[in-house]
């Protein structure tokens, strides 16, 4: 399964933007990059997911580099609520057997400050 | 629509105790998964169910069966509880599309003594 790397630690002040890296240099062409998020004491919650192409949403931007070896999640005004594990995961786009399973490292543990 | 839902919220069980965690969803979802997190660290697939009538193994199943009751239901049993298996299990489920959102319920929190 290809992996992921993330910084175990970020912090950020409220309102400003935060920028979270995460290095995925042995990437196929039919992973997805997904990201999911961990409030404290709450099961995961999805936040977006890309293949090649920026995406933005609600919550979120993804930003996927040209060779897409490395990605950055964009969260455009930190809140305390955004306080959290942010997950970086790769997904193959099949569903044979376990592909299209998530698989979770550590993750990067997001403070944010008043 | 309440999502994923999990009993029991919290449990405690001596070693050899047996135990069966419950999950259920109301997406009409065909996919369902079983995880566990320990601290510190990330979450492990124990088992999913890819559509009603199949389970898998996923990462760390040892200790654990799981049973697909029908599609809104996906159990977790512990047959011979071991303090090894303390930890919070997360049920979740999910459509099996390019997406592959998945929906997680709230978590069990277990000790095994």
């Amino acid at each position: 399964d290809a992996k992921t790397t993330q910084p175990n630690s970020m912090e950020s002040n409220e309102e400003e933007p935060v920028h979270l890296p995460c290095n995925h240099s042995t990437i196929s062409g039919t992973d997805y990059i997904h990201w999911y998020r961990q409030l404290p004491s709450q099961g995961p919650e999805y936040v977006i997911h890309g293949l090649t192409s920026n995406v933005n949403n609600r919550m979120a931007s993804l930003a996927i580099a040209e060779d897409r070896k490395s990605s950055t999640l964009i969260l455009h005004r930190a809140t305390l609520r955004d306080a959290a594990v942010y997950y970086c995961i790769l997904r193959d786009a099949g569903w044979g057997g376990s592909q299209g399973n998530l698989i979770f490292g550590k993750g990067t543990k997001l403070s944010v400050k008043p | 629509n309440a999502g994923v839902t999990q009993t029991p919220k919290f449990q405690v069980l001596k070693t050899g105790q047996s135990m069966t965690l419950q999950c259920a969803q109301d997406m009409n979802h065909n996919s369902m998964y079983w995880y566990r997190q320990d601290p510190g660290m990330g979450l492990r697939l124990i088992y999913y169910s890819a559509s009603e009538g199949t389970t898998d193994k996923g990462e760390v199943p040892n200790g654990y069966n799981v049973s697909r009751l029908n599609k809104r239901e996906f159990s977790l049993r512990l047959e011979s509880a071991a303090p090894s298996q303390t930890s919070v299990y997360f049920c979740a489920s999910s459509e099996r599309n390019s997406y592959n959102e998945q929906f997680f319920g709230p978590g069990t929190r277990l000790t095994v003594l």
